[in-house]
């Protein structure tokens, strides 16, 4: 089955510089990749997603990069500020399979102002 | 919308005590989808329904476990006896078919602690 790591765990950076969060997955057969962010006491939000026909996709001050032959997604956010803190989770799946949706550890992302 | 409600938010209880945990999707999705989390195993899928059928259970850790959604607007997911290991905030997500459908929308979880 899929397997999908996340590194790093835990991710500090000061306001306004970069953050760059990466994902692999095992299972060549995945085409959809979502970013959800958590803040404290809530459930994940979806923030962005790519799927297998795309190489990149941005929104704002998030992109999202993809890598087929690696196996590897990464999520970046530009400029970050202090609302940006939270944890964030990837994710794939295959296509149309809805309840397959396997997701990394996580990783907790703290912007210092 | 209101978005996906789970109730209750928080939930303590004792050892042997039976849990009831509830949630409502959004109106119009199709799939409903029950999870754990904990900081040792993250997001774990436990069950998964569409249009009020369950698709795939696999991922319900023991018989303790079950859940059932009656209707299109509400699912539960019981467990009974609880145990410590129980302890996890779990959450629910909807979908919706068509496309964007792999979306799915989490509601803000319900808080279990099993003394």
């Amino acid at each position: 089955g899929e397997n999908v790591e996340q590194h790093p765990s835990t991710l500090s950076v000061q306001e306004g510089d970069s953050a760059v969060i990466k994902c692999t997955y095992s299972d060549s057969a995945s085409n959809y990749f979502p970013w959800y962010k958590q803040e404290l006491g809530k459930g994940p939000q979806l923030i962005i997603d790519i799927r297998s026909n795309v190489g990149e996709k941005k929104d704002q001050r998030i992109a999202v990069t993809l890598n087929k032959t690696a196996k590897h997604f990464s999520l970046h956010i530009t400029e970050t500020q202090p609302e940006d803190s939270a944890v964030y989770f990837c994710a794939a799946s295959k296509r149309g399979s809805q309840g397959n949706l396997i997701f990394g550890k996580g990783t907790k992302l703290s912007v210092k102002p | 919308d209101a978005g996906v409600i789970q109730s209750p938010r928080h939930e303590v209880t004792e050892m042997g005590q039976e849990v009831t945990l509830r949630c409502k999707p959004i109106s119009g999705h199709d799939y409903l989808f029950w999870y754990r989390q904990t900081m040792m195993r993250g997001l774990e899928l436990l069950i998964y329904f569409n249009n009020n059928v369950p698709i795939d259970d696999s991922g319900m850790p023991e018989d303790r476990f079950s859940a059932k959604m009656p209707n299109a607007s509400f699912s539960t997911l019981k467990i009974q006896p609880s145990e410590p290991r129980d302890s996890a905030v779990y959450f629910c997500a909807s979908s919706v078919i068509p496309p964007p459908a792999d979306t799915q929308y989490f509601g803000p979880g319900t808080r279990l602690t099993v003394l």
